[in-house]
């Protein structure tokens, strides 16, 4: 049954600190994604990439986030300095090249609260 | 501001009857439609999608339908059942085959409460 997995599936930190989320998408996908959801926001795309390259990132706040594909294994998302307005829950998506939203399947998401 | 809304956060009916969810969009562009579930603790689930030169579109118990001229879509979900209980997102994107991309805009979701 393949799954998109993410780690930590929770996270508690103070204010200032980095935070860095994982993501290892199905295997065969070359298409990553990144999205938060706020109760103010919904549900927003932050980044994109295909196979490992950034497509968009125009949803990302650059200042502090940043987005990488150290392989075709893994995604990752990491927040420095964390602040309070980060607090939400972060899915990653993965998809094969060339198809539709419907072929998007989410992990379970890791829920942040920073203090 | 947001491209795509769901102005109802929260639905709630009995099971065995209708639930009826709605989604409007502002962008024009948007020419590709999905619906999107979603349980506790678990990521979005893909739920059904239809295209603008569609008007319907049927799934089992869900069919979506779509008014271009007025950029409202709703889900129609009969009968329900509580295991319907979900946040359900609508969300819109330029078609693929008409060279858009797989860039997904969501609504902020609606709770919909299936009661027994």
């Amino acid at each position: 049954d393949a799954r998109v997995t993410q780690t930590p599936r929770h996270k508690v930190t103070e204010m200032g600190q980095e935070v860095t989320m994982r993501c290892q998408p199905i295997l065969g996908h070359n298409t990553v994604f990144w999205y938060r959801q706020t109760m103010m926001q919904g549900l927003e795309l932050l980044a994109y990439f295909r196979n490992r390259a950034p497509l968009d990132d125009s949803g990302m706040p650059k200042d502090r986030f940043s987005a990488e594909m150290p392989d075709a294994t893994l995604a990752t998302l990491k927040i420095q300095p964390s602040e309070p307005r980060d607090s939400a829950v972060y899915f990653c998506a993965s998809a094969a090249a060339g198809h539709g939203g419907e072929t998007q399947y989410f992990g379970p998401g890791t829920r942040l609260l920073v203090l | 501001d947001q491209q795509v809304k769901q102005n109802s956060p929260s639905l709630s009916v009995q099971e065995g009857r209708i639930s009826i969810l709605n989604c409007d969009y502002t962008n024009s562009m948007f020419d590709y439609f999905l619906w999107y579930k979603k349980y506790p603790a678990e990521g979005p689930t893909f739920l059904i999608s239809i295209s603008s030169i569609k008007d319907k579109n049927e799934d089992g118990r869900f069919t979506v339908f779509l008014n271009k001229s007025a950029k409202h879509l709703s889900l129609h979900i009969v009968p329900s059942q509580p295991g319907d209980s979900a946040v359900y997102f609508c969300a819109a994107s330029l078609d693929l085959t008409q060279g858009g991309s797989e860039k997904l805009v969501f609504g902020k979701g609606t709770k919909l409460t299936v009661n027994p």
